[in-house]
């Protein structure tokens, strides 16, 4: 079945530092990767998103690119803010599919 | 913007009570989701619905059961509920099938005592 993997938290930053947080996944044909982002006390949100193999998908100074040959999705950001502390999910939907399937979240905490 | 409202932010329960929650959302989309969210696990998916009166199990459905009789609201109801059920749920609702983004509420934090 589909799976997403994220590297486990809780990540701790200086501000103004270089964010990354890996993501890899499995999947069966061509699925729609995406990344959300869940701020304190609030749901989820769509960060950024790429639908096909080498789509860069970027939002707010955050990037990430589809890898299709190492599966992969990270989430890049070069000089991070407190206001980006928050947990970071990454996702994929299947083609033709109609259910996310999560990664188990990263926290980022950014300390000024 | 699309709206998507939770009854409660936060809930305390006994075990084997019936517990409801509820999701309104304001934007007349055809998808409504609920899932529970537990650190290190992501999210989960519980059941999903399409369109008034249908649903469809997702990946952890026992335990659970839902209702759409409005296009608007989807509620998940814990039958009898159990500490195990102790979790975070989030309501998320999309325009259609294969739409993203997914629009979520802020969650009900559910306590099982």
């Amino acid at each position: 079945g589909n799976s997403v993997t994220q590297m486990e938290g809780p990540v701790t930053l200086s501000e103004e530092a270089f964010l990354t947080i890996n993501c890899t996944y499995t999947a069966t044909g061509y699925p729609s990767l995406f990344w959300y982002v869940q701020y304190p006390g609030e749901g989820l949100q769509l960060l950024l998103k790429a639908t096909k193999a080498d789509d860069k998908g970027s939002n707010k100074g955050f990037e990430a690119t589809y890898r299709k040959e190492t599966t992969s999705f990270h989430l890049e950001k070069g000089s991070v803010q407190v206001s980006d502390s928050a947990v970071y999910f990454c996702a994929l939907l299947k083609a033709a599919g109609n259910k996310l399937t999560f990664g188990g979240g990263t926290r980022v905490l950014v300390k000024p | 913007d699309v709206k998507v409202t939770q009854s409660s932010r936060y809930l305390v329960k006994r075990t084997g009570e019936k517990v409801f929650l509820e999701c309104v959302q304001d934007m007349d989309h055809e998808n409504m989701f609920w899932y529970r969210q537990d650190p290190g696990l992501g999210l989960r998916l519980i059941y999903f619905s399409y369109d008034v009166k249908m649903k469809e199990k997702g990946d952890i459905p026992e335990g659970y059961s839902v209702s759409r009789e409005k296009k608007e609201r989807f509620s998940l109801i814990l039958e009898s509920a159990s500490t195990n059920q102790t979790s975070m749920y989030l309501c998320a609702s999309s325009r259609d099938r294969a739409a993203q983004p997914q629009h979520f509420g802020d969650g009900t934090r559910l306590s099982i005592l």
